[in-house]
């Protein structure tokens, strides 16, 4: 069965270092997602792709976090310089197309941050 | 912004227990979703719903869209100890939105 896969599940760091996170969506998915979800709450949208394209990083703190999907496939999340509220799980999903009803999305298992 | 009010917001349950947890919103959706989140994983989807009305099962799951777009509900009977986890509903209108989350626990 396809699955969305990211890397690493976890990672620890200091504060003021840089990080990255990798998702591999399903194959033929179109769209990708990267979440922040902080404990005890709902994932939150960070940056939607299609394809290549950013379709919305409306809540994507710009100041320290990039995401990029150049080939529209694979896509990596980053942040730099890392700060202690930036602590929590980090979910990439994919879905076929943005829309209608092939819209429904996969999620990979997470990475979970810490940040020291 | 759109919000998905999801309720309860947990549960405490005896094993063999029926469930019931429901997910409304202000406006209508084109997709109903219902997720599992267990500690430190990823939501996984348990079932999608795409036309209003529909109910749909899956194992001990059952889900509905309802009549007027704006509310899903999900029934888990007899439940067993591995059912413990968050429930999330999903609704896609004009953009993807995620309910606040049930907590559901089994007592053996």
């Amino acid at each position: 069965e396809a699955e969305v896969a990211q890397s690493p599940r976890y990672k620890i760091t200091e504060k003021s270092q840089a990080v990255a996170f990798w998702c591999d969506p399903i194959s033929g998915h179109a769209t990708l997602y990267w979440y922040r979800q902080i404990l005890g709450q709902g994932p939150e949208l960070l940056v939607q792709f299609q394809d290549e394209s950013v379709v919305d990083d409306s809540q994507l703190p710009k100041d320290r976090f990039s995401a990029e999907r150049l080939k529209g496939v694979d896509s990596t999340l980053k942040i730099q310089p890392a700060e202690l509220g930036d602590s929590a799980m980090y979910l990439c999903a994919s879905s076929l197309v943005a829309g209608g009803l092939q819209e429904t999305q996969y999620f990979g298992p997470g990475t979970r941050l810490l940040v020291l | 912004g759109q919000q998905l009010n999801q309720s309860p917001q947990s549960m405490f349950i005896q094993e063999g227990e029926d469930v019931s947890m429901n997910c409304t919103s202000s406006s209508i959706f084109n997709t109903w979703l219902w997720y599992k989140q267990d500690p430190g994983e990823g939501p996984v989807l348990l079932i999608a719903l795409y036309k209003a009305g529909e109910l749909t099962s899956n194992g001990r799951l059952t889900a509905q869209f309802g009549i007027t777009r704006k509310d899903s509900f999900l029934n888990i009977s007899a439940s067993i100890p591995s059912d413990v986890g968050i429930y999330f509903c999903a609704g896609t209108g004009n953009q993807f939105y995620f309910g606040t989350g049930t907590s559901l626990t089994v007592i053996p």
